[in-house]
């Protein structure tokens, strides 16, 4: 079935520092939704991407979506305590249900 | 507006004994989700219903889970009989439509098989 894969599966830094993860897929993607789970939390809607090269920024965090629609990224810039947790990408095409990718955990270390 | 409700939030169970779970969505969704978290995984999807009906239930295991949604609002997640295995996060998500909208999630129920 369709799958999104995430890369990386942990990432620690520094408070201060900048934080990427990544979103692929084999297939096109019709759109992307990005969501942050705390630790023992759930997962809350942070954004989704529907056209293709699109980019969305919400304070220190920045998505883009691939031009080809296979591939799509989350930069947290300036990383703070706060920002701690495992952030999922989840593809939806047309009317299928929304799949999550494994996430990529964040550690910030003050 | 009030989120969305699942009960309860923690149970235990010994395997081979039923469990069911209790989900209550936001008002006026007509998706709603069953997801399975295991530690360290990302949500997988059990089921998604379009009011009371199934639109995708192709990763439960029917053998032991079952799920209805009986007049388009709330909805149970049963197991039986459990096994070790399913000591997981069941999560109940729900949105507005069954297109490009955002789901929001319950707290979950953690279940616990001993």
């Amino acid at each position: 079935g369709q799958q999104v894969m995430q890369i990386p599966q942990y990432q620690h830094v520094q408070e201060g520092e900048d934080f990427t993860t990544y979103c692929n897929s084999s297939t096109t993607l019709s759109n992307i939704q990005w969501y942050k789970q705390r630790p023992g939390g759930h997962p809350v809607f942070l954004i989704q991407l529907v056209k293709s090269g699109e980019v969305k920024k919400q304070k220190r965090l920045t998505f883009q979506f691939g031009e080809a629609k296979k591939n799509s990224s989350l930069h947290i810039t300036a990383t703070q305590t706060t920002d701690v947790g495992t952030y999922f990408c989840a593809d939806r095409r047309g009317n299928t249900p929304l799949v999550f990718g494994k996430g990529t955990r964040l550690s910030v270390i003050a | 507006e009030a989120g969305v409700a699942q009960s309860p939030r923690y149970k235990i169970i010994e395997k081979r004994q039923s469990v069911a779970f209790w989900c209550n969505p936001i008002s006026g969704h007509a998706t709603l989700y069953w997801y399975q978290q295991i530690l360290g995984q990302g949500p997988k999807l059990l089921i998604q219903f379009q009011n009371n009906g199934v639109v995708d239930d192709s990763q439960l295991p029917k053998d032991r889970f079952s799920a209805e949604r009986l007049k388009g609002v709330d909805s149970t997640l049963k197991i039986q009989p459990a096994k070790l295995e399913d000591s997981a996060v069941y999560l109940c998500a729900s949105s507005a439509t069954r297109g490009h909208t955002e789901a929001f999630f319950g707290q979950g129920t953690r279940l616990t098989v001993v």
